[in-house]
């Protein structure tokens, strides 16, 4: 079993659509949560931590459910910009920043 | 503020022949770190140092990948000899020491190695 799971799709969508990724993590033991993402060809870039109290960056809001194991992004009113993969991914370790990848999940947001 | 750079940005290779590549953090930047993403698969943790030192090597996949970084300022990934399955995107991200564990890493733009 992968230690971060996520549905690596693709999802279509159309644009201003609203778009949910989920993923799930197995190391109960996990620091911290974030969304990466990666335009084809490009190196991964933060999209945002995630944290427990949920929070929101303009139409991007992430979730994490320490309970469940389980963390998401909702992107409101998407764009042809949003196209990418998302990457969710767990820092596992103390003192260090050893993250765990999902393998990601492709966006394409069509006209 | 130069971000990490790496170099080459593309390497194409026979298998057996030997490739270095080499990452320079942003200056200053104690943490260095090597990823890589094999065709594929997620991307996965290689290495960690800590100015010269490894403090964690436990993601090297095998003794053919040999890391340094003398001077604790830029790093080398040497992979000899390259096999097929090397192939793949190679990351390198540093970050400041007392870095909390919160922090995301930055990472540079990547070596493609494709080994035929």
């Amino acid at each position: 079993r992968k230690e971060v799971e996520q549905d690596p799709g693709p999802f279509n969508v159309p644009e201003g659509a609203t778009v949910a990724f989920n993923c799930t993590y197995s190391n109960s033991a996990s620091q911290s949560f974030f969304w990466y993402r990666q335009d084809c060809r490009k190196e991964p870039k933060l999209l945002m931590s995630v944290y427990s109290s949920g929070n929101e960056d303009g139409r991007f809001t992430a979730q994490l459910n320490r309970a469940s194991q389980y963390i998401s992004l909702l992107i409101r009113d998407s764009k042809l910009s949003d196209s990418a993969t998302y990457l969710c991914v767990v820092n596992k370790a103390q003192g260090a920043q050893k993250l765990v990848f999902g393998q990601g999940t492709r966006l394409t947001i069509n006209p | 503020e130069a971000g990490v750079t790496q170099f080459p940005s593309h390497s194409v290779i026979e298998k057996g022949q030997t490739v270095t590549l080499r990452c320079d953090p942003i200056s200053g930047h104690d943490n260095l770190y090597w990823y890589r993403r094999v065709m594929g698969k997620e991307i996965k943790f290689l290495l960690h140092f800590v100015k010269e030192s490894k403090q964690d090597e436990s993601g090297m996949p095998n003794n053919r990948f040999l890391a340094e970084r003398t001077g604790g300022t830029y790093s080398t990934l040497k992979v000899q000899p390259a096999e097929l399955e090397d192939s793949g995107v190679y990351f390198c991200a540093s970050s400041p020491f007392g870095t909390p564990d919160n922090s995301p890493l930055h990472f540079g733009n990547g070596t493609r190695l494709t080994v035929t």
